[in-house]
């Protein structure tokens, strides 16, 4: 098994250009979620799908898109990227929910200019 | 918000030596998880202990959670220089099913 995949590790963008971070998980995982790290705020929860057709706001969602057609895909659309939006971005999932043992992808490095 | 805060932020020892780290908390949670993060890696998973757990141990870690002072501490034995990583503590809170609040984290680093 592959577990969580991330992609694509490192990108960089231009102020308002819009991108996808796509998310894959080979576990059959009902749950899924997209965190992104700052350095000194550790892992802030953006958005979470707790099945196929069913997304939720985290914490800080805005910016931010979701959808999940399908339980092996989250993607995390940015329609136009801002410099706030610079950060490390984690997608996890689980089994048994978001309140369980999270399974991390390897992340992706998003620098906006 | 910040739910779970790691204390200390950072940690050096020598190889062979314990370390402990603390984590405390604002609301009831129903659980809570440490994980451990390697430079430029994903989390992973080290423990999950439940609201009505004291204690709970794992190979060379032992995890206290103490419900009434809001607090809980991961306790590395023998620690080794592939023990050096970033570690959070996680918490479900009562109420907030589905969300896993992360704190900041404590950086340990085990030198030889």
């Amino acid at each position: 098994n592959a577990g969580v995949t991330q992609t694509p590790k490192f990108q960089v963008l231009k102020t308002g250009q819009s991108m996808t971070l796509q998310c894959a998980q080979d576990m059959n995982h009902e749950y899924m979620s997209w965190y992104r790290q700052d350095p000194g705020m550790g892992l802030r929860l953006i958005h979470y799908s707790v099945g196929a057709g069913i997304t939720d706001q985290g914490e800080v969602p805005n910016g931010y898109n979701v959808s999940r057609s399908t339980t092996e895909d989250f993607p995390l659309r940015l329609l136009s990227a801002a410099p706030s939006q610079t950060s490390v971005y984690f997608c996890a999932s689980s089994y048994e929910g978001g309140s369980e043992k999270l399974f991390f992808g390897s992340g992706t490095q998003l620098s906006v200019l | 918000s910040q739910q779970g805060e790691e204390d200390p932020q950072a940690l050096s020892i020598q190889e062979g030596e314990n370390a402990t780290m603390n984590c405390s908390y604002k609301t009831s949670i129903n659980n809570l998880q440490w994980y451990r993060q390697n430079s430029g890696r994903g989390l992973v998973h080290l423990i999950l202990i439940r609201s009505n757990e004291r204690e709970k141990h794992s190979g060379r870690l032992r995890v206290t959670l103490d419900t009434s002072k809001k607090s809980s501490s991961l306790l590395i034995t023998a620690s080794r220089a592939a023990d050096t990583a970033s570690y959070f503590c996680a918490t479900d809170g009562a109420g907030t099913a589905s969300k896993l609040t992360f704190g900041t984290g404590t950086r340990l680093q085990v030198t030889l």
